[in-house]
């Protein structure tokens, strides 16, 4: 079981703000970071750090962090949003990474 | 721009093992972990294991019995072996580009790369 717990299912209405949530006891240790998945693509990258988006993320995405919880936040959510969404740190226990198990977008 | 393109069998029985190699392109094999992930049918990502460039080895628990994870600097390359594959072992299998970023009050982890995905089916 992941380590690290998301909602499953989160929805928006287009152009709305949202709000994904991870929660863990690494998330006391370590920051995460977020990946977006649409089916049958790779994860790719969108918030790492404190609050670090790669180049080409647009910047509704951002991050916060507090306590046991990281957060991902898009403000004004596009059609191209809609997708999987993931968390990812490494695990305070030990050597090891964790995943969250992911939370399903989707904008309405 | 990093890129890792993999590749590997993607269909296998049950009690043979999985081998899979991703290659770097267009970046440094030094300063990262060099991770396998996989995604069972309709499921979020597991964690295999990593290796560093200097052949350091992290696995995930669940798995460490059955898993080697190894590198070959010179190539700029990195494989995953999986032995013993049952019908659980089905996913798509991802390898990735691991970084760690240090804060002045914590740390980051991120993969910032990730290969195409080979999807590897264990059928009788």
């Amino acid at each position: 079981s992941s380590e690290l717990t998301q909602d499953p299912a989160v929805s928006v209405a287009l152009g709305q703000t949202v709000r994904i949530t991870c929660q863990g006891d690494s998330l006391r240790s370590y920051y995460g970071s977020w990946y977006q998945q649409k089916p049958g693509q790779a994860p790719l990258l969108v918030i790492f750090g404190k609050n670090s988006r790669p180049s080409g993320i647009p910047d509704r995405f951002s991050g916060s962090s507090s306590g046991n919880t990281v957060s991902l936040t898009i403000t004004g959510a596009q059609a191209e949003d809609e997708a999987d969404y993931y968390c990812n740190s490494r695990d305070s226990r030990g050597p090891y990474v964790v995943f969250g198990g992911g939370t399903k977008l989707t904008v309405l | 721009q990093v890129q890792l393109q993999q590749w590997g069998a993607g269909l296998l029985k049950p009690s043979e093992t999985l081998s899979l190699t991703c290659a770097v392109y267009g970046g440094s094999f030094n300063g990262y972990y060099w991770s396998w992930i996989r995604q069972p049918p309709g499921k979020g990502l597991e964690w295999i294991g990593e290796v560093n460039h200097s052949g350091s080895t992290n696995y995930n628990a669940s798995l460490k019995s059955r898993v080697t994870v190894s590198a070959d600097t010179s190539k700029n390359q990195f494989s995953l072996k999986l032995s013993s594959v049952t019908v659980a072992d089905t996913a798509v299998y991802y390898c990735a580009r691991g970084f760690q970023v240090e804060y002045f009050d914590s740390s980051g982890y991120y993969y910032d790369g990730w290969g195409q995905g080979t999807p590897v089916t264990v059928s009788s």
